[in-house]
């Protein structure tokens, strides 16, 4: 059963960098079955997908993060990573790694996220 | 970028009704559309995929329906474990992108 969990630093301070990774364990990041996947909840309110890494390096970005941000992927340690640049308060939320995968249903294939992380905080301040 | 339409944003309801949240994009998406349900502190879960396919393990009075620009998640007989936020999530394009949520509360 695959497990995500995500890692790093609870607070940054404003113009800084944040960097979160991913630990994926009981499944490989090499499959191409899945998109590894990142997506954000500020306090209170809903959620934002902010990108995701295929397992041969191609990346998707949300346009509103995409001048600050970075997804890579590390194979030898079955983790991806979230780098965000000059952040500020706006970027305080809680971070989810996820899973999208692809389900193929009859000729076709369908998406859905069905692997969550349990989340991790971070808070942007000084 | 593909808006997703929620609607309630907030609901009261009590153990036994029947519930439906309405979720409309701004463009038509087939029906690569997914809900999702978040309880307070904790990570979303899958409902439903494809518009009307239940994921593994969900109840079957979970049900959606849709296809193109209109979709609904209809709950049939609201338990108390239901009791959380649903979100939408299109799965036909870049960005992904949720609707707003709709908190279900006890009446």
């Amino acid at each position: 059963q695959v497990q995500l969990q995500e890692s790093g630093p609870g607070l940054v301070k404003p113009s800084q960098t944040l960097s979160l990774t991913c630990i994926v364990s009981g499944g490989s990041i090499t499959s191409a079955d899945y998109y590894w996947t990142w997506v954000r909840q500020p306090p209170g309110k809903g959620l934002e997908w902010i990108g995701y890494i295929y397992y041969s390096g191609s990346t998707s970005y949300s346009p509103s993060l995409q001048s600050r941000l970075t997804i890579s992927k590390d194979t030898s340690k079955n983790q991806f990573s979230l780098i965000l640049s000059s952040v500020t308060a706006a970027d305080t939320a809680v971070y989810y790694c996820a899973r999208e995968r692809m389900a193929p249903v009859s000729r076709y294939y369908f998406y859905y996220i069905d692997v969550w992380g349990e989340g991790t905080p971070v808070t942007v301040s000084s | 970028d593909i808006q997703m339409t929620q609607s309630p944003s907030s609901l009261s309801a009590s153990v036994g009704d029947r519930v439906t949240i309405t979720c409309r994009a701004s463009e038509g998406i087939k029906n690569d559309l997914g809900w999702y349900q978040q309880k307070p502190g904790k990570a979303p879960k899958c409902l439903i995929y494809a518009a009307s396919i239940l994921q593994s393990g969900v109840p079957s009075r979970f049900s959606g329906s849709g296809f193109g620009t209109e979709f609904t998640l209809t709950i049939s007989s609201l338990q108390p474990e239901d009791f959380a936020t649903y979100y939408c999530l299109q799965h036909n394009g870049y960005p992904r992108t949720f609707g707003q949520g709709t908190k279900v509360e006890i009446k």
